[in-house]
């Protein structure tokens, strides 16, 4: 079993909607838990990033830890094409090795 | 400011050929990583540098992947004997200091074909 769980999708959704992007993961000492962006033949870029459990909030994208769950969100609330990309949950305890989800690929249709 | 850059963007080889990939992490950075990612999979850790003290090579995944830093600046990683499941996306990475609360930032990548 991967240490993290993330559907590969791809996810269609049409503009304007909700998108919910969720991991799993089955380490207990992750306490920072971060969301990249990767557009098609560039490097990953962050997103959000928290801190523990709790809500983030930054534009129309919003962050969601659950560690009693072991359960993590990014919400995307308006969406735009623009958004199309694969989306990349990390994670990490007290060292600075990343641990990733393999991706979901998004695609947002005009 | 420049990002994190890396050279070859693309690279082509044959089997058994040695290849060597560049990073040009952002300035001041003192740490830099690089992961490796397979088609439609996650990042992988490969290896970490922190200033001068000793490299993290836990995750290279055989004797012929190697790395060097030169102090706090440029990294080559050298695959050696190339085989064809050495072909994947080969990400570097930088952050300011090391510390789990930093953020790592990374280049575009070098996509790595052999053939």
């Amino acid at each position: 079993q991967k240490e993290v769980e993330q559907d590969p999708g791809p996810l269609s959704v049409p503009e304007g909607a909700i998108v919910s992007l969720n991991c799993t993961y089955s380490n207990s000492a992750f306490q920072y838990f971060m969301w990249y962006r990767q557009y098609s033949r560039k490097g990953p870029e962050l997103l959000m990033y928290t801190y523990s459990s709790g809500n983030k909030e930054d534009g129309r994208f919003t962050a969601q830890v659950d560690k009693s769950s072991k359960y993590i969100s990014l919400f995307i609330r308006d969406s735009q094409p623009s958004d199309s990309a694969t989306y990349l949950c990390a994670m990490k305890g007290n060292s600075y090795k990343l641990i990733f989800g393999s991706g979901t690929r998004l695609l947002v249709r005009p | 400011g420049a990002g994190v850059s890396q050279s070859p963007s693309n690279k082509v080889t044959e089997k058994g050929k040695d290849v060597e990939l560049r990073c040009d992490p952002i300035s001041g950075h003192t740490a830099l990583y690089w992961y490796r990612q397979r088609l439609g999979q996650g990042l992988e850790f490969l290896i970490y540098f922190q200033g001068n003290s000793a490299p993290d090579k836990s995750g290279l995944p055989s004797d012929r992947f190697s790395a060097e830093r030169t102090g706090e600046s440029v990294s080559t990683l050298t695959i050696q004997r190339t085989q064809q499941e050495d072909s994947a996306v080969y990400l570097c990475a930088s952050s300011l200091r090391t510390g789990a609360g930093e953020t790592q930032y990374f280049g575009p990548g070098t996509r790595l074909l052999v053939l």
